[in-house]
Order: structure tokens, then sequence, then C-alpha cells
């Protein structure tokens, strides 16, 4: 079975520019979760998919959005991308309500701002 | 506050030493998991341990082991014979029941391991 795949890589962006990420969690996982690691904030919830509706949301400002299509893949946003936006973005999926604790990540995309 | 607190922020040891990793998490529900993950230099997350908060029993998978003991609220961490290709930065994460399992994660300890 194939593991969690984001895209891309890595990514370079301008301060104020936006960008979108992308995250295909295993198939038949129906949760999927994004998380941003910096070195000073570490590993810190974004939010959480479920059946194409957020369900948690972490402590981030209205820049960082996501959505999740009918075929579970989702999409992270964020807009008026600042420095302190460089970080890596991992994904993680889940096969559904009853096992969220089985979170699987993806090799994750690295996002440099300057 | 912080879930999940680990305090060694680097440990240094020669091949065939034994590591050991402490965790300290805080939570009020009953129900929840605490993991162990292992981040090589490549950035993915690799899910190493996993135990739910009504199984205390110890156990010991290959060359890793853990000591779960819910009076202290610990999950600390042993590799056994440590190699070089264990060298990464490792997490200890909580999952809680009320907060629809998300993880919350500890600062992470990294581990090198010198031949």
């Amino acid at each position: 079975k194939a593991g969690v795949t984001q895209t891309p890589r890595y990514l370079i962006k301008t301060r104020g520019q936006q960008v979108t990420l992308s995250c295909s969690p295993i198939s038949g996982h129906r949760s999927v979760s994004w998380y941003q690691q910096t070195p000073g904030q570490g590993l810190q919830f974004l939010f959480e998919y479920f059946s194409e509706t957020q369900r948690n949301k972490g402590n981030f400002p209205g820049r960082f959005s996501g959505r999740q299509f009918s075929n579970s893949r989702s999409e992270m946003n964020v807009s008026t991308l600042e420095l302190g936006d460089s970080a890596l973005y991992l994904c993680a999926s889940s096969p559904g309500l009853a096992d969220l604790y089985e979170q699987y990540f993806g090799p994750g995309t690295r996002l440099t701002v300057t | 506050a912080q879930k999940v607190t680990q305090a060694q922020t680097e440990i240094s040891v020669v091949e065939k030493e034994d590591v050991t990793l402490d965790c300290v998490y805080e939570t009020r529900d009953t129900t929840y998991y605490l993991f162990w993950y292992k981040q090589p230099p490549s950035g993915e997350l690799v899910f190493l341990i996993r135990r739910n908060s009504f199984d205390e029993q110890n156990e010991i998978s290959g060359r890793y082991s853990w000591n779960f003991q819910k009076s202290t609220s610990s999950f600390n961490f042993t590799i056994t014979a440590s190699q070089v290709v264990d060298s990464a930065v490792y997490f200890c994460a909580l999952s809680e029941a009320w907060d629809d399992y998300k993880l919350s994660f500890g600062a992470g300890t990294t581990v090198t391991v010198r031949a």
C-alpha cells in the first residue's frame, strides 16, 4: 500500500505571496491532519479534515486554511506569506473516526519564504 | 501549558551503548495514546511505538523497549545496543480522545550515535 505523499517536496516563495501544498493520504484513509514544524515552535497541529469537513483546528491565524476533496486528498493554503512561515509542513492520514490515533506521516513539504 | 515534556535536548553515545529517552506528559483525559516517533535528517516522521492509556504493560520490540508508568505520567523509551543509523531526533507525542486525537508533541531529543 502506498504511503502518504506530499507535493511539492520543496518550495521557495517570496514574502506576501500565497502557496498551496498538497497531501494524498493512504488509500482508504479518510482523515488528514496537517502539522507545522519550525525550529522555534517545534511540531504544531494546524488542522484536521474528515470527509471534507474541518473537525479540529490549531491556534494559527486565518492566513492558514485547508480543504479536503471527496477522494480524501487535502490541500492547505497559506496566504500573504511571512518569513516566519518558513517551515516543514507535514501531513498525516488516519483510517477514520474510530482510528484517529493511528496517524501515518508523509515526507513533508519544506517551505522557504524569502 | 506544555502537555509533553522531553527534558533531554541532546544525547550523544558511542555505538553499542544503550540510550534512554525521557518523556513526561500531562492530561486530564482517561483515554489517550502515547507515541514515540523518529525523525531522521530526511524529515519524515517514522512511527516507532504506540501505547494506550489502558495498557501499562511494558514490552520489548527488537532493540526498542518502553516504560509506561501512569503513576508518574512518564513514557520512557530505550534503544538497546545503539547503532549509527539510530542517529535522529526522537519525539514523544500525546493523543487525547477529548481532542479528537490530535497529536501534541514534545520538543524532541536529538540522539547522536558515534561509531
